[in-house]
Parts: C-alpha cells; sequence; structure tokens
C-alpha cells in the first residue's frame, strides 16, 4: 500500500492568512493526487486533482503543487468558510488511501 | 446533474451481513470509463477507500477487507451495492460512495449514510 503523510494534523490560522498543507506518499505517484474539503457532517468536496488541476467552482485563492512524493494545497487569503478538514488522496495505484486529514481552525 | 444517494440500515448486529446501496442519476455505469468507489469513515477518524466497480465489473478491493467486501452493479437500475460480511464494532462508520473520474478522483459523493455496529 502506498501510504500517505499529511502535515501539519492540525492548523490554527487567522482570515486572511496564508496557509499550506503538505502530503508525502510513501513512493512516486507521478501527479496522482486530490485534495478534499470536509466540513462536519458533510461528505468531502473535491478541491484539486491530479495535482494541480483545480475543480470547476472552487475559488482561485486554493491551489495544489507537486509530484512524485511531494505535494502542497495552499490556500491563500483564508475566508470564514474556509476553516474545515483537508485530506489528500492518491489515485494511482489500489488501494486508493487517503491522508489523516488536517483540521484548520481558526485562531 | 449528477446525484448518489446511499441507502441502508442504520444498526447492524456484530456477524451479520451489512448490505449498502449507492443509487445514482446523471451518469451511466455502462459508459466507458465510468467508475463507483466506495469509502468510509469512522466518527472523528480519516476517510478510508473500500472498493471500487468499473464500466466493464471489474471490482478493486482494500487488501485489509478483500475477504468480507462483494460489490456489484445492477447497470439497469443505476445502483451499486456494497456487501460486507461478519461485521464488528470497528465497522461503524459513515458509509460514502462516489463517482469517479479521469484521473481517479472522486468528482461526486452521496451524503453518507451512518451505520452502526452493536449489539
Amino acid at each position: 500500500d502506498i501510504q500517505m503523510t499529511q502535515s501539519p494534523l492540525s492548523l490554527s490560522a487567522s482570515v486572511g492568512d496564508s496557509v499550506t498543507i503538505t502530503c508525502r506518499p510513501s513512493q512516486t505517484i507521478n501527479n496522482y493526487l486530490n485534495w478534499y474539503q470536509q466540513k462536519p457532517g458533510r461528505a468531502p468536496n473535491l478541491l484539486v486533482y491530479a495535482a494541480s488541476f483545480l475543480q470547476t467552482g472552487v475559488p482561485s485563492r486554493f491551489s495544489g503543487s507537486g509530484s512524485g512524493t511531494d505535494f502542497t494545497l495552499t490556500i491563500s487569503s483564508l475566508q470564514p468558510e474556509d476553516f474545515a478538514t483537508y485530506f489528500c488522496q492518491q489515485s494511482f495505484d489500489a488501494p486508493y488511501t487517503f491522508g489523516q486529514g488536517t483540521k484548520l481552525e481558526i485562531k | 446533474q449528477v446525484t448518489l444517494t446511499e441507502s441502508g440500515p442504520a444498526l447492524v448486529r456484530p456477524t451479520q451481513t451489512l448490505t449498502l446501496t449507492c443509487s445514482f442519476s446523471g451518469f451511466s455505469l455502462s459508459t466507458t470509463g465510468v467508475r463507483v468507489d466506495w469509502i468510509r469513515q469512522p466518527p472523528g477518524k480519516a476517510l478510508e477507500w473500500l472498493g471500487r466497480i468499473d464500466w466493464e465489473d471489474d471490482k478493486f478491493y482494500s487488501p485489509y477487507l478483500k475477504t468480507r467486501l462483494t460489490i456489484s452493479k445492477d447497470t439497469s437500475k443505476n445502483q451499486v451495492v456494497l456487501r460486507m460480511t461478519n461485521v464488528g464494532p470497528l465497522d461503524t462508520a459513515t458509509y460514502y460512495c462516489s463517482r469517479i473520474r479521469r484521473f481517479g478522483e472522486s468528482d461526486y459523493w452521496g451524503q453518507g449514510t451512518l451505520v452502526t455496529v452493536s449489539s
């Protein structure tokens, strides 16, 4: 299995800040890396696919980058609705594993 | 418009078999390239990928659950069924189905169904 290591697991920031979440797979996954946002009691919502492609309708303050074994999700100018939990997932090889999640909280 | 909806029992007794149905609209599992995943999330924990079925009826399972899982489809009804045998308390989770797109990303999700395993 490909293990997905996210960091940090929790993050405290203020509205207007910029934050970066990292995801490191245990082996190379080319660019088969997806990011999801999840709010309490809701299903995950796709933000970024194939490492850097923004899903339709997702605000441009979200961006993804990386390849191989090092990926990042950056949220610039945090808005109140961005405080949520973020998961990465590799879609390179089954089982299609997820990271542990990063909980972004308001400072 | 793509929608997915999970349905099934909210409470299952230990050792029983859990059967969940994912009913979808807006796409067809007979179309080349279409896939549906099952994913679960124990309360307060991370997402766990369970398995996948594709348009050719190929199935892929988590190696940790492979002996207990069966995924099937009914193309005429636009449904995918997850069957999990011999459930235990650790199977308590919200179960989601999702549609899979070209790079393997889940672009549409059901709302999820919470299943509690308890005697």
